[in-house]
């Protein structure tokens, strides 16, 4: 299973795009990568899935480098509804594959 | 938007007692899981379940654990004798088999105290 390293955490204010970046140098290569978000006290929540180059939707956009040992989540203007812990996943794309989930990324958003 | 629910949102319980978790999954959703997080640490994966059996257990769903799918909309999670590390946020999720996109979807967890 690739191991992830991500930032413990990160500051930002309201307004500004956030990079969170992950590190995954042990990638398969029919690894997928995915972001979750999580709130205080709720379950985590799906943010955005890539296997390589750019992917966009309404809520981010996640960049992969063509090697694929790192992926960045961008966040453009965040607010204060966006503070929260981000974890980068790495792993299978198949119904039924087990998510091993990190320590994540504890992003605080100030206004 | 189609949501997984559990019940209870707290339980409290004492050490060597059996609690029962329920979840309802997404309705059309036909993989199941369990996972937890003991306060301030990471998500955890417990089990996850198809077709009424078990297709993946980690090193924490031990024989106190157990889980079912008593009829066709509830998915349950049993511990035979609570223990004080059980004490946990315990979440649910579910996924379908469609291709595309692979998501879990969450819901909104079961605290459990073991006192």
């Amino acid at each position: 299973l690739a191991k992830t390293t991500q930032p413990i955490s990160m500051d930002s204010y309201e307004g500004q795009e956030v990079n969170i970046t992950c590190s995954h140098n042990n990638i398969a290569t029919n690894d997928y990568i995915t972001w979750y978000q999580q709130f205080p006290s709720q379950g985590p929540r799906f943010i955005i899935q890539g296997y390589k180059t750019k992917v966009t939707n309404e809520v981010a956009s996640l960049f992969i480098p063509a090697d694929r040992k790192s992926s960045t989540l961008s966040l453009p203007r965040v607010s204060l509804s966006d503070t929260a812990v981000y974890y980068c996943l790495v792993g299978g794309h198949n119904a039924g594959n087990m998510l091993t989930f990190g320590g994540g990324t504890r992003l605080m958003v100030k206004p | 938007e189609p949501e997984v629910t559990q019940t209870p949102s707290h339980q409290v319980t004492q050490m060597g007692q059996e609690v029962i978790l329920r979840c309802v999954p997404i309705s059309n959703h036909l993989y199941f899981y369990w996972y937890r997080q003991i306060l301030g640490q990471k998500v955890e994966f417990l089990v996850s379940f198809y077709n009424n059996e078990i297709s993946e257990k980690s090193e924490i769903f031990d024989d106190q654990f157990s889980v079912e799918r008593p009829d066709g909309s509830n998915f349950t999670l049993k511990i035979r004798s609570t223990k004080l590390e059980d004490s946990a946020m315990y979440f649910c999720a579910s996924s379908d088999t469609g291709t595309g996109v692979y998501e879990q979807y969450f819901g909104p967890g079961t605290r459990l105290t073991v006192t």
